[in-house]
């Protein structure tokens, strides 16, 4: 069955901390894996897309990686700003055009 | 340039009603998608349109929801009678119809939504 689980569910950090969030994967086959944000209210906004041969890519203080051979997945943020609180959530596109979601991880950045 | 709009952001309706949602996609974008959230849950995927023909529709719940693309534009999602479980957060998407080389990247840019409450 196709499935994408995240962890952890929900964080709370400090503005200015550093933070990871984790994506594991069973899709196959797989074509791509997506990050999103999503702010309360709004649709997702795509932060990284990456394909199996891709190990990382990063957008501005995003860095997301990707292990397929582990098929894991996971995105860092650097110097975190209150505007990252948000939901952001893994997608695993399946060949073809299905997206398979993860139920995402809730940020909560304080100061 | 304008996003994907999607309308109502809420609507609220009893139980055995009638509820049409809406969605324009960005301009020139061949690719429609609806995908539900229902609380507590992943998002799921509902169909897809290319231009205005269904492409895929398998993750439709139920003949109770009925999708249009008239003329390749603005979709509709009607849900007719509308039962409990069908309340959540219904997303509409779009993406360019790319070549196919580009074809696994095919970035889709999300509506924000439509809040649907059946009661």
């Amino acid at each position: 069955k196709n499935q994408v689980e995240q962890s952890p569910q929900s964080l709370i950090i400090l503005e200015g901390k550093n933070c990871t969030l984790q994506c594991n994967y069973t899709v196959s086959p797989f074509s791509n894996l997506r990050w999103y944000k999503q702010d309360t209210g709004r649709g997702p906004v795509s932060l990284t897309i990456m394909t199996f041969s891709e190990n990382t890519k990063s957008n501005g203080r995003y860095t997301a990686t990707l292990d397929a051979d582990t098929k894991q997945s996971s995105l860092h943020i650097t110097a975190s700003q209150l505007s990252d609180s948000a939901s952001y959530i893994c997608v695993v596109r399946v060949a073809g055009t299905a997206l398979i979601f993860g139920k995402g991880t809730t940020l909560s950045v304080s100061s | 340039e304008a996003g994907v709009t999607q309308f109502p952001s809420h609507s609220v309706i009893e139980k055995g009603q009638t509820v049409t949602l809406r969605c324009d996609p960005i301009s020139g974008h061949d690719n429609l998608y609806w995908y539900r959230r229902v609380m507590g849950k992943e998002i799921k995927f509902l169909l897809h349109f290319v231009k205005e023909s269904k492409q895929d529709e398998s993750g439709m719940p139920n003949n109770r929801f009925l999708a249009e693309r008239t003329g390749g534009t603005y979709s509709t999602l009607k849900v007719q009678p509308a039962e409990l479980e069908d309340s959540g957060v219904y997303f509409c998407a779009s993406s360019q119809e790319g070549a196919e080389a580009r074809a696994s990247y095919n970035e889709q840019f999300f509506g924000p939504g439509t809040r649907l409450t059946v009661l």
